[in-house]
C-alpha cells in the first residue's frame, strides 16, 4: 500500500540550529513527494515537492532530495528562525488515484530564540 | 494567484442544525477536494471532485453531503452533526489534469465545533 512514516515529534530548536525532520515512505507505482507546512490556526501551504528521484525540492531555505533507493525525503534547514514553528507534513501521491494525497503524521517543530 | 477560500471561518452549530461550509477557487483546477482534520493529527481526505464529479468518497457518514455547483466552488453541507465531528475542514484544488501527480492548494479552513 501507499503510506508515509515521519519521526515524531515535538522537534525543539534553538535559533540558527540545522534542522532535519526524517521521512519514509512506502508506495505502489511512481510516487510524487510534498511537504507541506502548516502554522497555528491556518491551513496547509506547500513548501516544496519532487516529482522524480534525485530531485531536489527547495523553498525558503528547506530542502529535500527524493531518494529512491533509501525511500526517503528528508526535510533540512541550514539556520531555522522562530518563525519556522509549525508542523510540518510530509506526503507523497500515487499516479491513476485521482491524485489523493497519503499525509505523514506530522511533526511539530518549535524554534526558541 | 494561487489562493483558495473558505467561509465561514469558524462555525458552532447543534445538533440538530444544517448548515453548509463553502470552498471556492478562480485558479481554473478541475479538482477539489474536501479533508477533515483533528487536532494534532494530518488532513484525513473525505471527498475528490474530478470535473464537478463525486469521484472517490472516503466511506464519509451521510450527514456530510458534498456538492460542486461549478468549477471553481465545492460546498460540504452539513446535517444533525454529533460533537466528535468537531474539527477543521480544509477545502483543496489541484489541476484536475489527473495523468499527473499534482500539487494540492488547501484553503484557510473552517473550524466547526458542534455542540
Amino acid at each position: 500500500g501507499n503510506s508515509v512514516t515521519q519521526m515524531e515529534g515535538p522537534v525543539t530548536l534553538s535559533e540558527e540550529a540545522f534542522l532535519t525532520i526524517n521521512c519514509t515512505y512506502t508506495a505502489t507505482g511512481y510516487p510524487s513527494l510534498f511537504w507541506y507546512v502548516q502554522y497555528p490556526g491556518e491551513g496547509l501551504q506547500l513548501l516544496l515537492k519532487a516529482t522524480k528521484a534525485d530531485d531536489k525540492g527547495s523553498n525558503k531555505g528547506f530542502e529535500a532530495t527524493y531518494r529512491k533507493e533509501t525511500t526517503s525525503f528528508h526535510l533540512e534547514k541550514g539556520s531555522v528562525q522562530v518563525s519556522d514553528s509549525a508542523v510540518y507534513f510530509c506526503a507523497l501521491t500515487v499516479p491513476g488515484n485521482f491524485n489523493k494525497f497519503y499525509f505523514g503524521s506530522g511533526t511539530k517543530l518549535n524554534v526558541k530564540p | 494567484d494561487t489562493e483558495v477560500t473558505q467561509t465561514p471561518k469558524h462555525l458552532v452549530m447543534g445538533m440538530t442544525n444544517k448548515k453548509s461550509l463553502k470552498c471556492e477557487q478562480h485558479m481554473g483546477h478541475r479538482a477539489m477536494y474536501w479533508y477533515k482534520q483533528k487536532a494534532k493529527k494530518p488532513p484525513e481526505l473525505m471527498f475528490v471532485y474530478s470535473y464537478e464529479k463525486l469521484s472517490i468518497n472516503e466511506s464519509v457518514p451521510s450527514r456530510f453531503s458534498p456538492e460542486c455547483p461549478n468549477s471553481s466552488l465545492l460546498n460540504l453541507h452539513l446535517h444533525a452533526l454529533q460533537p466528535e465531528d468537531s474539527a477543521l475542514y480544509l477545502c483543496a484544488s489541484s489541476q484536475g489534469l489527473a495523468v499527473f501527480q499534482e500539487t494540492q492548494y488547501f484553503g484557510p479552513g473552517t473550524r466547526l465545533l458542534v455542540l
